[in-house]
Order: structure tokens, then sequence, then C-alpha cells
């Protein structure tokens, strides 16, 4: 069985200071796991994706998630935040690669931005 | 480059009406999705397909009927609406070799 936790369902920061959003996983075989962003009344957008390569991923708008296997953590951070970088951040596991198998939606954090 | 299309962007429905959510995708993708969004629920899952004619149940298929005949469309069909299935449908296509998922702008219905 496979399922995402998201330990957070609202994260606040000031612009220009870190933006941690955390995200647990469990899965029965090696994971893909993904980072969409959600700009309110939009659709989801891929920030990133780790499918079993570098275990420090890079995406778009200076965001990067760590894959740490030992701790089954995707965490994604982002060195100082702006103001266009307020919306909802799904952390999303796939259990059969990235190609194959359905997959499972963490519940959502929703990060605001503070001037 | 259109990617994924979703109509309507609104719909209001009585309890009890039907209706058609249409998606069309050009990028040749097999696997198409939809999943409704509820707030603090996330994204769940209700019908998939990994090609056309073939057609699977997900999380939360009750109450909505698809079919898929050709590559690109991907239509959602309620057949008798419920004030419970107020909410955000998206549809989604998948790239086979990466495993991302593009998503259309969404569908809001709201059933009273």
């Amino acid at each position: 069985a496979q399922s995402v936790t998201q330990l957070d369902s609202h994260v606040s920061v000031s612009e220009g200071t870190p933006v941690l959003l955390r995200c647990n996983y469990s899965s029965s075989y090696s994971p893909s796991l993904f980072w969409y962003v959600q700009h309110p009344n939009k659709g989801l957008q891929l920030l990133l994706k780790y499918t079993s390569a570098a275990t420090l991923v890079k995406g778009i708008n200076g965001f990067e998630a760590e894959f740490k296997k030992s701790e089954t953590s995707f965490h994604l951070t982002k060195p100082s935040a702006h103001m266009s970088d307020a919306a909802e951040y799904f952390c999303v596991v796939s259990a059969l690669g990235g190609g194959q198998g359905n997959l499972i939606f963490g519940k959502g954090t929703k990060l605001s931005v503070k001037p | 480059n259109a990617g994924v299309t979703q109509t309507p962007k609104f719909q209001v429905l009585k309890t009890g009406q039907s209706m058609t959510l249409q998606c069309a995708q050009d990028m040749n993708h097999e696997y198409m999705s939809w999943y409704r969004q509820d707030p603090g629920m996330g994204l769940r899952l209700i019908h998939y397909s990994v090609g056309a004619g073939i057609t699977d149940q997900g999380e939360v298929p009750n109450g909505y009927n698809v079919s898929r005949s050709t590559t690109e469309d991907f239509p959602l069909r309620l057949l008798s609406a419920a004030p419970s299935q107020t909410s955000v449908y998206f549809c989604a296509s998948r790239e086979t070799g990466t495993g991302e998922l593009f998503f259309g702008e969404g569908s809001r219905l709201t059933v009273l």
C-alpha cells in the first residue's frame, strides 16, 4: 500500500524568508515522488519530481526537494519566499514508477507569504 | 499549445439532472484521469483510462461514468446529480516516460 502525508495544512512565511513544506510517504515499492503547485482557480502544475536518480531534485522557481529514504520524506524547500509563491502545494507518490500505477495525492499545504 | 482542455468551466445543476464534463488532450497520452477536489481532501481519483477502450474505477467512482473512444477525449458523465457532487473537477493526462501529469484548468460544478 502507498500513502502520502503532508504534515502542515497551512504554512505562513514572510517574503524573503525560507520555505519548508513537509511530506512523508509510505510505499511498498521504490516510489516516484512529485510536488505540484496550484495557484488560485488554476489547474495543478509540476514543480519537480524524483524518479530514483539524484536524491536532491531541483525544480522550477527556485524550489528543491530532497528524497530521504531512511526518513521516508520528500520535503520541499526554497531559500527565499516570493509573494508569487503563495499557492497550494501537493505532494504526490506513485508506487510503480513514474509511468505506471495511480498517483496518490496528499491533502495539500496552503502557503501564505506576508509582505 | 493547448495541452488539456476542459469544458465547461462552471456549471450549476439541479438535483437529478445529468451532464457531461468534456476533456480533450493533444499530447497523444495514453493515460487520462478525472479527479475531484474538495476543501481539505486533496485530489481524489474518480476514474482513469490507460488507453482507448479501457477504463477503470478510482477511489470515488460512484455516481460517475466514463468512456474512452479515442486517445484524445475522456468525458465524465454525471447520470443523476446529487449535492454531494458539488466540487471542482480536474482532468489530467500523463506522460508515460516521466509520469508527469498535465492538468486542465478545472470545472467548478454546483448541484442545488
